[in-house]
């Protein structure tokens, strides 16, 4: 069965620091890719997406993350971060998409972010 | 339009007590879904719904029942509450594609067994 690893389970950043935030996915096949967040009390908002086409994709909020096939990853990368950027992210992935998966998304175990001021 | 919406976005259930929680969409989707979220574990897939009439048993389907009498509408019922069902249940719905899918969540129903 797929699985989806995020590495980190909290980092704490400074405002202006750099973010790279990595996930890695287990599956050989035709994937999606997604980055969602979730700001404290609220649902998923989704950030990014990677269909197909070019491997880097810019997301909302200055947000951008690269599919790199050959590592099986899709790292989410900030250069600056704000304090409102405090959230949970999550990567999640769809396998065999467009096919028998019917959608079904496979989630990493999210990332905290806490951005001090 | 409304997108997912979920009904009650609270509930304190006891132990052995049963519950539904409803799931709403109005963007003609045919897929849908029920995720729980719990701390550290990312969402995990309950079941699922590829069209009115089917469900599916998705990543931990036991101790919950679904049904998909409308397409519009999905329903998650608990028959009997554990503490281990305490969560948050999050409901998506996704159009078909044949290149790609894409999901849109609902805000989320908090549960708590006590």
């Amino acid at each position: 069965a797929q699985s989806v690893s995020q590495h980190n389970h909290h980092v704490i950043l400074s405002e202006a620091a750099s973010l790279e935030l990595g996930c890695n996915y287990s599956y050989g096949g035709t994937v999606n890719l997604f980055w969602y967040v979730q700001y404290p009390g609220q649902h998923l908002q989704l950030l990014l997406k990677y269909f197909s086409g070019d491997p880097l994709v810019k997301g909302i909020k200055g947000f951008e993350a690269e599919f790199i096939k050959s590592k099986f990853s899709f790292n989410l990368r900030k250069p600056s971060v704000q304090w409102s950027d405090t959230a949970e992210y999550f990567c999640a992935v769809i396998t065999n998409a467009g096919g028998t998966s019917y959608g079904k998304l496979t989630f990493g175990q999210g990332t905290i972010l806490t951005v001090h001021p | 339009n409304a997108g997912v919406t979920q009904t009650p976005k609270f509930r304190v259930l006891k132990t052995g007590q049963s519950m539904t929680l409803l799931c709403a969409q109005d963007m003609n989707h045919e897929y849908m879904y029920w995720y729980r979220q719990d701390p550290g574990m990312g969402l995990r897939l309950i079941h699922y719904s590829v069209g009115e009439g089917t469900t599916a048993k998705g990543e931990v389907p036991d101790g919950y029942n679904v049904s998909r009498l409308k397409k519009q509408n999905f329903l998650l019922g608990l028959e009997s509450a554990a503490p281990s069902q305490t969560s948050v249940y999050f409901c998506a719905s996704g159009p078909v594609r044949t290149s790609y899918n894409e999901q849109f969540f609902g805000p989320g129903t908090r549960l708590t067994v006590l």
